[in-house]
């Protein structure tokens, strides 16, 4: 099975800060990497496929990249609407999530 | 506009069964690979398990193998998950998703299921 870890798994920002979440994989996954965004009482939103692609629709402030077995999701400015937690996604050989990192309002 | 509505959860007793649905529109859904994904209260989330476009191949996670089974009517746009020999740890919110290339690119809004005596 491939296990993913993110890091951090909580983290207190700002609006307007520069913000970075990593992901490992456990082996090589290649470029079969999801981010996604979920709020509250929400279902998960898509924000990023194949490692480093924008879904249509999301804000060009949000960035991946990586490949292998180590990514980052970049959230280049904060905004009020951004605060949420974020889960990044294997599917290079079923599908396992990471255990999310929740981005909180210092 | 792409919907996924689940119906079917509810409280039932553990070792007991339950079958949800996912009722799909605005998309061909005969064509789509199919997900079922949950999520404990306050945990994150966990992918359960994918049907192909035209129901002839499933996979699931270990933690459900043998206790779960998806399946589709594509004459009816509906997606199932029979679930058998529930447990208190099956407790949970149960999303369907659409398969886009292996990411998840559509969510239904999720339907509670309680495992308890």
């Amino acid at each position: 099975d491939i296990q993913m870890t993110q890091s951090p798994s909580a983290l207190s920002t700002s609006v307007g800060d520069r913000v970075t979440i990593t992901c490992r994989a456990s082996q090589s996954i290649d470029s079969w990497l999801a981010w996604y965004q979920q709020k509250p009482g929400k279902a998960p939103k898509l924000l990023i496929y194949m490692a480093s692609n924008l879904q249509s629709g999301v804000p060009s402030r949000f960035s991946g990249s990586g490949s292998g077995t180590e990514f980052t999701l970049t959230i280049s400015s904060l905004e009020p609407d951004d605060f949420a937690t974020y889960y990044c996604q294997q599917y290079h050989i079923l599908w396992t999530f990471g255990q999310g990192t929740k981005v909180e309002i210092k | 506009e792409v919907r996924l509505v689940e119906s079917g959860g509810g409280l039932v007793q553990p070792g007991g069964s339950l079958r949800l649905s996912c009722s799909a529109s605005g998309f061909t859904f005969s064509t789509f690979w199919m997900h079922w994904v949950r999520q404990a209260p306050g945990k994150g989330l966990e992918w359960l398990s994918r049907i192909n476009s035209d129901g002839t191949n499933q996979r699931y996670v270990d933690s459900v193998k043998g206790r779960f089974a998806i399946s589709r009517d594509n004459a009816k746009n509906t997606l199932h998950l029979q679930m058998n020999s529930l447990r208190a740890e099956d407790t949970a919110i149960y999303y369907c998703a659409r398969d886009d290339n292996g990411a998840h690119d559509h969510w239904g809004q999720g339907t509670l299921v309680t495992v308890s005596s």
